[in-house]
């Protein structure tokens, strides 16, 4: 099946800095998900964005579908920042959605 | 709009006691229904997925069973639950009928076995 990779494991910013994380993916994909996982666990929808370029305030991401890679661009961290942060993605006939392990980004005020 | 519940929101369970976890989708219909689990640590595993109502795939050999009596209802099982099965799960739903298409997931149930 379709290796995820997520890197960096984990980060740690002072407040205000700004990071990238990226997510590199082994095969073509139908479906490309940014997710943060907030500390009660709840998963929260960044992006839907199999290609192509999206911004939502301090957030943006870009896939480079051709080169396998995403990346997700956090601007002006705050410490509501925190969490893990998942790439996932659906690759050929799969239905479902295949994770990274994630980054631990930890906002520091 | 789409809103997913899952309940109970937390449960400790002894071993080999049966477990009946259950997902709900409100605002649409006909969705494709998912269970994943987070163990300790970071990744998300799928579990099974339902394209519609009866219709089980499993993904992982294991003490667990998925059923779906209802269109937008999805129940996770056990019959005798393992100290494995310990872990965060996750429901998700998805618009049915498409590959491409956007995975929304609930608040989860944290279970731990004792």
């Amino acid at each position: 099946g379709i290796q995820v990779e997520q890197s960096p494991p984990d980060l740690i910013l002072q407040e205000g800095a700004n990071s990238t994380l990226r997510c590199n993916f082994s095969d073509s994909v139908n479906n490309l998900q940014w997710f943060h996982q907030n500390p009660w666990g709840q998963l929260i929808n960044l992006f839907y964005i199999p290609s192509g370029t999206k911004q939502n305030g301090r957030l943006s991401a870009t896939t480079v579908a051709t080169e396998r890679y995403s990346l997700l661009y956090i601007s002006s961290s705050q410490t509501t920042d925190s969490g893990v942060y998942f790439c996932a993605v659906v690759s050929g006939s799969a239905r479902q959605l295949t994770f990274g392990s994630g980054t631990q980004l930890t906002v520091l005020p | 709009s789409q809103t997913i519940h899952q309940w109970p929101a937390t449960l400790v369970q002894p071993v080999g006691s049966p477990l009946s976890l259950e997902c709900t989708v409100e605002g649409t219909s006909n969705p494709n229904l998912y269970w994943y689990r987070q163990a300790a640590g970071r990744g998300l595993q799928l579990l099974f997925y339902s394209v519609g109502i009866g219709q089980i795939s499993s993904e992982v050999p294991q003490n667990l069973s998925a059923s779906r009596p209802q269109d937008r209802q999805f129940i996770l099982s056990s019959k005798k639950l393992l100290l494995s099965d310990s872990g965060f799960y996750l429901c998700a739903w998805s618009v049915g009928f498409s590959l491409e298409n956007e995975q929304f997931f609930g608040p989860g149930t944290r279970l731990t076995v004792l």
